[in-house]
């Protein structure tokens, strides 16, 4: 069974104070690591699409990469509008996502 | 270019009733998901339909059933709610049934009281 864990569940930082998110994932034949960002009540955000270890991805302040275990969203110099839960999903053969339940990020000024 | 849009935004209704809620997918995309999320998780995948046909299931109920429409636009029918069936529903839509990057839509909030 297919299975995605996030880390850590809320995270707390001050304007301008980098950081990373986990994404732990256990799927037969990953066929794409992808990530969301999500506002309160709204949908989810399309962020990034990575499907191959050693593959990074760029917008703005975030970053994404990937290893064959995982995969991290590094935030550098957040600011407050960044402040969000943001959604990691893996897809293998079925390719349907399985979905994490998400990192809860506030940014303070 | 008019991304996925979902209808009602917000619906309530009373255990036992049924319900349907809308989707349009994205322009240019023929496949459409439907997941539920429950508050502080994740979303879980419901079904999938492409080419007006239901390609695969999560682990729901029959008393959540579908239809796709040869516009590509979808409904989801919840039969005999209950109370657990408060979410909020998301539709994504992509192209073809092995397309990686799902857009979601605004979702639509059920309340079941």
């Amino acid at each position: 069974e297919d299975q995605v864990t996030q880390s850590p569940e809320a995270l707390r930082l001050q304007e301008g104070e980098s950081s990373s998110l986990n994404c732990s994932y256990t799927v037969s034949g990953l066929r794409g690591l992808f990530w969301y960002r999500q506002d309160p009540g709204k949908g989810p955000e399309f962020l990034f699409t990575l499907y191959s270890a050693g593959e990074e991805k760029e917008k703005e302040r975030l970053k994404a990469t990937l290893t064959k275990k995982e995969s991290f969203l590094h935030i550098t110099a957040p600011k407050p509008e960044d402040s969000a839960t943001y959604l990691c999903a893996a897809s293998g053969g079925s390719y349907i996502p399985t979905f994490g339940r998400g990192t809860s990020l506030i940014v303070h000024p | 270019d008019a991304g996925v849009t979902q209808s009602p935004t917000h619906l309530i209704k009373t255990r036992g009733q049924q319900v349907t809620l809308r989707c349009s997918p994205k322009s240019g995309h023929d496949t459409v998901s439907w997941y539920q999320q429950a508050l502080g998780q994740g979303p879980q995948f419901i079904f999938q339909y492409y080419e007006e046909e239901e390609r695969q299931r999560g682990n729901f109920p029959d008393r959540f059933s579908g239809h796709q429409f040869p516009n590509y636009s979808s409904e989801l029918n919840v039969n005999a709610l209950l109370l657990g069936d408060s979410a909020l529903y998301l539709c994504a839509s992509s192209t073809g049934t092995s397309a990686h990057t799902q857009y979601f839509g605004p979702g639509t909030r059920l309340t079941v009281l």
